[in-house]
C-alpha cells in the first residue's frame, strides 16, 4: 500500500507571496491533518480534515486555511507568505474516522514532508 | 510552555551502550506515541500505548507508559548507528481527537 505522499517536496518563495502545498493520504485513510515544524517550535499542529469538513485547528492565523476533496486528498494554503513561515510542512493521514470509538488510537502515518523556505 | 517535556534533548552516545529517553507531562493522555524522524523525513511511528502502566517491545526498544497516563519512557538497549534520529512522542488528551501533541523530540546520536 502506497503511503502519505505530498507534493513539492521543496519550495521557495518571497515575502508575501502564497503557497499551496498538496497531500495525498494512504488509500483508505479518511482523515487528514498538518503540522508545521520548526527548529524553534517542533511539531505544531495546524489543523485536520475529515470527509471534507475541517475538524479541528490550532493556534494558527487566517494566513493558513486548508480544504479536503472528496478522495481525500488535501491541500494547505498559505497566504502572504512571511519569513517565518519557513518550515517543514508534514501531513498526515489517519483510518480513524467519526464514530471509530473510544479505543481507537487513531494511528497517524506521517508523508515526507514539503519544505517551504520564505526568502 | 510545552505540554509534552522530553529529555533530554540531545544524546550522543557510543555503539553498544543503553539509553533512555523521557517524555513527561502534568496532564493525563488518552493514549501516546513514539515516532523517529529522520533528515528530510517525515515521522516514522513506533508505538502506540495505550494503559497505564503498559509495556511494550519491539526489537531493542522498550516503550512504558506511565501508571497514571501522564508519562512515558523510551528505552533503548545496544544502540545501533542505525538508531540515530529525532524520537518524538505525541500524545492525545482526549479520546478519539485526531490533534496530536508533540514533545520537541530527543536528537540521539550513536558513534561508531
Amino acid at each position: 500500500k502506497a503511503g502519505v505522499t505530498q507534493t513539492p517536496r521543496y519550495l521557495i518563495k518571497t515575502r508575501g507571496q502564497q503557497v499551496t502545498l498538496s497531500c495525498s493520504p494512504i488509500s483508505g485513510h479518511r482523515s487528514v491533518s498538518w503540522y508545521q515544524q520548526t527548529p524553534g517550535q517542533g511539531l505544531q499542529f495546524l489543523f485536520e480534515y475529515f470527509s471534507e469538513t475541517q475538524r479541528n485547528k490550532g493556534n494558527f492565523p487566517g494566513r493558513f486555511s486548508g480544504r479536503q476533496f472528496s478522495n481525500s486528498r488535501s491541500e494547505m494554503n498559505v497566504s502572504t507568505l512571511e519569513l517565518g513561515d519557513s518550515a517543514l510542512y508534514l501531513c498526515a493521514s489517519s483510518l480513524q474516522g467519526r464514530g471509530a470509538g473510544i479505543f481507537s488510537t487513531g494511528e497517524q502515518y506521517f508523508g515526507p514532508g514539503t519544505r517551504l523556505t520564505v526568502t | 510552555t510545552q505540554l509534552l517535556e522530553q529529555s533530554p534533548q540531545f544524546l550522543s552516545i557510543q555503539e553498544g551502550e543503553n539509553l533512555t529517553v523521557y517524555c513527561n507531562s502534568s496532564s493525563v493522555f488518552s493514549s501516546l506515541q513514539w515516532y523517529r524522524q529522520e533528515p528530510g523525513e517525515g515521522p516514522v511511528l513506533l508505538v502506540t500505548v495505550v494503559t497505564g502502566g503498559e509495556v511494550k517491545k519491539l526489537k531493542r526498544l522498550t516503550f512504558q507508559f506511565g501508571d497514571a497516563r501522564k508519562d512515558s519512557s523510551l528505552h533503548i538497549t545496544a544502540a545501533q548507528p542505525g538508531d540515530t534520529g529525532l524520537y518524538l512522542c505525541a500524545a492525545r488528551l482526549i479520546q478519539g481527537a485526531q490533534k496530536l501533541v508533540f514533545g520537541q523530540g530527543t536528537r540521539l546520536t550513536i558513534n561508531p
